[in-house]
């Protein structure tokens, strides 16, 4: 299996730009989190989907960010419009359904994000 | 509101030491306590803890819980340069689709 996979690796963008990271889940997976880390705060989780369906985002900062999972092998985060503070590490994880198995989170290698 | 403390923030030891990574928690509900290895890259999963007293093992890892106490520790032997990494700690919600909150994380250094 090819693990989580995210995309870009690395993103640098200008101030006021919109930002749209993706996340490709492991297949089977039916849970998804967004995670975002920085050296002042941590590892913070900003939003996760169970079976497609957004069940908490009370991580999510503000209202220029969104998230959306389409289908089960896709999600995407979307800042509109960035700002310098949301520069950061942005981490994609998933995690079996419960009753299969171990169910840890799985993370994805993440997305460096710096705005300028 | 609910927390992960973890102690000490960051810690430099030379190979062969023995080191204890410490991991406290105050959340209104328990499901299990997941430690985590982050190496300059994502967090790669340890171990997962939902019952008392019971030590999980893995190599020279290992980690038990206290759920009276509320804590959880590491200990990593013989340390290698390796085991350099930050060392994370999160709470488990039940019924919550597996939501995790995360502590601030070790920062270990172990020098040749």
């Amino acid at each position: 299996d090819a693990g989580v996979i995210q995309s870009p690796r690395h993103e640098v963008t200008e101030m006021g730009q919109e930002v749209t990271l993706r996340c490709k889940p492991i297949s089977g997976h039916n849970s998804l989190f967004w995670y975002r880390q920085t050296m002042m705060r941590g590892l913070e989780l900003l939003i996760y989907f169970n079976n497609n369906v957004p069940i908490d985002d009370s991580g999510m900062p503000e209202d220029r960010f969104s998230a959306k999972m389409p289908n089960a092998s896709f999600s995407t985060l979307k800042i509109q419009p960035s700002e310098p503070r949301d520069s950061a590490v942005y981490f994609c994880a998933s995690r079996p359904t419960l009753g299969q198995g171990s169910h840890e989170q799985y993370f994805g290698p993440g997305t460096r994000l710096t705005v300028t | 509101e609910d927390k992960v403390v973890q102690s000490p923030l960051s810690l430099v030891v030379h190979e062969g030491d023995t080191v204890t990574l410490n991991c406290s928690y105050e959340v209104t509900n328990f499901r299990s306590l997941l430690w985590y290895k982050q190496e300059k890259k994502a967090p790669t999963f340890l171990f997962m803890l939902t019952s008392s007293g019971i030590e999980k093992k893995s190599g020279r890892l290992s980690s038990i819980l206290d759920k009276k106490e509320l804590f959880s520790i590491l200990n990593i032997t013989a340390t290698q340069t390796g085991d350099s990494a930050v060392y994370l700690c999160a709470v488990e919600y039940p019924n919550q689709g597996g939501k995790l909150i995360f502590g601030q994380g070790t920062e270990l250094s172990v020098k040749p």
